[in-house]
């Protein structure tokens, strides 16, 4: 079946340190990927998507390339900040129904 | 524009009880989805409702139903809570005719069984 699989966390980093956040997914078809973030107490935000092989995705620093070949969509940042810190879900579309990972939470300190 | 609504934001019940919980789409949308997310993991599919209909159903079992009202507002119910039901609940909106991603989530409904 359809499913994702991300690293698990807690993940630390120091502020200004570079974030990396392994997914890879299996999947029929063509799916589209995401990436969606939840701060404390919060709902779902979507951070960031890629609809086809090849694509990146941006957004706020965050970046993600769709590998078809590797089954992956790696979120990437540069630079984190403090108020980065929260749970990040990579997830797919499956006939219009989100299938998420099961998150993995980022702390920064400053 | 307001986004996607639900209401109320907390709620304790007891096992054994029903509970409604409810959904405004953002304006323009016409497709509900509910999800499930327990403490520390990802969301879950429940169903998903389009024209009155269910049209998608996760493995969740009859306890749970909804409906979809005709200005597309959702309701999603639990009957007979057990513990294990405690989680956020999260709805999610999207037009039918448009881009299969654009899924917009709303808060969240906290449901606590005692």
């Amino acid at each position: 079946g359809n499913s994702v699989t991300q690293m698990e966390g807690p993940v630390t980093l120091s502020e200004e340190a570079f974030l990396t956040i392994n997914c890879t997914y299996t999947a029929t078809g063509y799916p589209s990927l995401f990436w969606y973030v939840q701060y404390p107490g919060e709902g779902l935000q979507l951070l960031l998507k890629a609809t086809k092989a090849d694509d990146k995705g941006s957004n706020k620093g965050f970046e993600a390339t769709y590998r078809k070949e590797t089954t992956s969509f790696h979120l990437e940042k540069g630079s984190v900040q403090v108020s980065d810190s929260a749970v990040y879900f990579c997830a797919l579309t499956h006939y219009d129904k989100v299938i998420f990972g099961p998150g993995t939470s980022l702390s920064v300190i400053p | 524009d307001a986004g996607v609504t639900q209401s109320p934001t907390h709620l304790i019940k007891t096992r054994g009880q029903q509970v409604t919980l409810r959904c405004s789409p953002k304006s323009g949308h016409d497709t509900v989805s509910w999800y499930q997310q327990a403490l520390g993991q990802g969301p879950q599919f429940i169903f998903q409702y389009y024209e009155e209909e269910e049209r998608q159903r996760g493995n969740f079992p009859d306890r749970f139903s909804g409906h979809q009202f005709p200005n597309y507002s959702s309701e999603l119910n639990v009957n007979a809570l057990l513990l294990g039901d405690s989680a956020l609940y999260l709805c999610a909106s999207s037009f039918t005719s448009g881009p299969p991603y654009e899924q917009y989530f709303g808060p969240g409904t906290r449901l606590t069984v005692t």
